[in-house]
């Protein structure tokens, strides 16, 4: 089954970029999606279809796909982004949809 | 604006069945552009798809889940519901409902826009 491989965690200090890795097989060829967490809330949708930014959601946050890796960047970090960051795909393969474990950002 | 809102009890035994239903306001259930779904996590985990459905009764599963899972629409309450039978401590979690995006767009599809804010269901005897 497919399956999407995030860092557990990653630290950043403020004003530098953050980048946020989710691997998986051929996952250039997929759509893929980013969700932000903060303690205590439901995800909220940060980056679609790889690259997109849904209204709302600060330019300092990007993505891109290819290969084997999609990446969201977060430029210029601030505290308020602490948070967890979930990719997601659906695997048509499987009829599935799938979550990558999660990476937990920590500013510095 | 588009609210989604679990409810159910907090508390269920092991062996016994989880039963959620989500109400959708501010939209329609009905309507002919996006899946309806169920997420959950586990206390300190991460997110698990349990399964998503169209309003007509279009619905996918998550193959882990599949035996235990059932997923329905009411339309004329404008919500959808979750049961889950045979429950242990492992599914003890938040769950989430929530919407997915514009199903006429493939690439859209199965992206989550709209989440409810969560509900904790511990299984405990």
């Amino acid at each position: 089954s497919y399956v999407l491989t995030q860092p557990p965690s990653v630290s950043v200090a403020p004003g530098q970029t953050a980048r946020i890795t989710c691997g998986g097989h051929n996952i250039g060829t997929k759509s893929v999606h980013w969700y932000q967490q903060k303690p205590g809330q439901a995800p909220v949708l940060v980056v679609y279809d790889d690259s997109d930014r849904p209204s709302g959601i600060p330019e300092r946050f990007s993505g891109s796909n290819s290969g084997n890796t999609a990446t969201l960047t977060i430029s210029r970090v601030e505290a308020g982004d602490e948070a967890d960051y979930y990719c997601q795909v659906w695997d048509s393969s499987s009829d599935h949809l799938l979550f990558g474990g999660g990476t937990k950002m920590t500013v510095l | 604006q588009l609210q989604l809102q679990e409810s159910g009890p907090g508390l269920v035994k092991p062996s016994e069945t989880l039963s959620l239903t989500c109400t959708v306001s501010g939209g329609s259930i009905s309507s002919i552009s996006y899946y309806w779904g169920w997420i959950r996590q586990p206390p300190g985990r991460g997110l698990e798809w349990i399964g998503s459905i169209y309003y007509s009764g279009s619905i996918y599963y998550n193959p882990s889940l599949k035996s235990r899972v059932t997923i329905s629409v009411d339309t004329s309450k404008n919500q959808f519901s979750l049961k889950l039978n045979s429950v242990t401590a492992r599914d003890t979690a938040v769950y989430y409902c929530a919407r997915h995006g514009d199903v006429t767009i493939s690439y859209l599809r199965w992206l989550v826009d709209h989440w409810g804010q969560g509900t904790l269901v511990t299984v405990s005897s």
